[in-house]
């Protein structure tokens, strides 16, 4: 069975301070994707990542898939408030057309 | 710019009713999803779609069910509401394939069932 763990499940922090979030998993995947969803709306999908060891930037997030394709993080340098939300990774099933989805870091960016 | 919309953001029905969620997807995309999405159990997938009139059961399909007639359109019905599918409901499209293929989300429905 494919899983995704993240970590941490909760992150509270102060306005501009840096913080990474983690997905992992002891199985490959094809490519994983991170959202970010706001209260009350749908997750936003903010990137894709294929290759091994790929990184790639979206303004002050920053996303890394493993060499080995079984995890990935996100790293936000000099956090605001708008990027207080959920973000999830999530990733294609290998045997089947569902997505598995990670467990989730709620993130609560303080002014 | 990508784009899936959901008929209502905010419904409100009595236990016993029957209810239809509706999702359009302007991305011609082949794969359609319903998800629900309740504190502490993440998504889950309650039905997806591959093609026109093709559904598959996902991980919770008990009291649901699908209709997919056209192909930028996926409805989700409650045949007979319950107060535990009091939840938020999100649908999904993405290209058709097993890999490297990411989903589009539509804004969700929050539905309480009283």
């Amino acid at each position: 069975t494919q899983l995704l763990e993240q970590s941490p499940q909760f992150l509270s922090i102060q306005e501009g301070e840096n913080l990474t979030v983690y997905c992992n998993s002891s199985s490959v995947f094809s490519s994983l994707q991170w959202y970010r969803q706001e209260p009350g709306e749908g997750p936003v999908l903010l990137v894709t990542v294929v290759t091994g060891g790929e990184v790639k930037k979206l303004k002050r997030l920053t996303f890394q898939f493993g060499d080995a394709r079984k995890d990935s993080s996100l790293h936000i340098t000099a956090a605001q408030t708008g990027d207080t939300g959920l973000y999830l990774c999530a990733g294609p099933s290998r045997r089947t057309y569902k997505y598995i989805f990670g467990t989730g870091t709620r993130l609560k960016v303080l002014a | 710019d990508v784009k899936v919309t959901q008929s209502s953001r905010y419904l409100v029905k009595r236990t016993g009713e029957k209810v239809f969620l509706e999702c359009v997807q302007d991305m011609d995309h082949e794969n359609m999803f319903w998800y629900r999405q309740d504190p502490g159990l993440g998504l889950r997938l309650i039905y997806f779609s591959y093609d026109v009139k093709m559904k598959e059961k996902g991980d919770i399909p008990e009291g649901y069910s699908v209709s997919r007639e056209k192909k930028e359109r996926f409805s989700l019905i409650l045949e007979s509401a319950s107060t535990n599918q009091t939840s938020m409901y999100l649908c999904a499209s993405s290209l058709r394939g097993r890999g490297g293929y990411e989903q589009y989300f539509g804004p969700g429905t929050r539905l309480t069932v009283t």
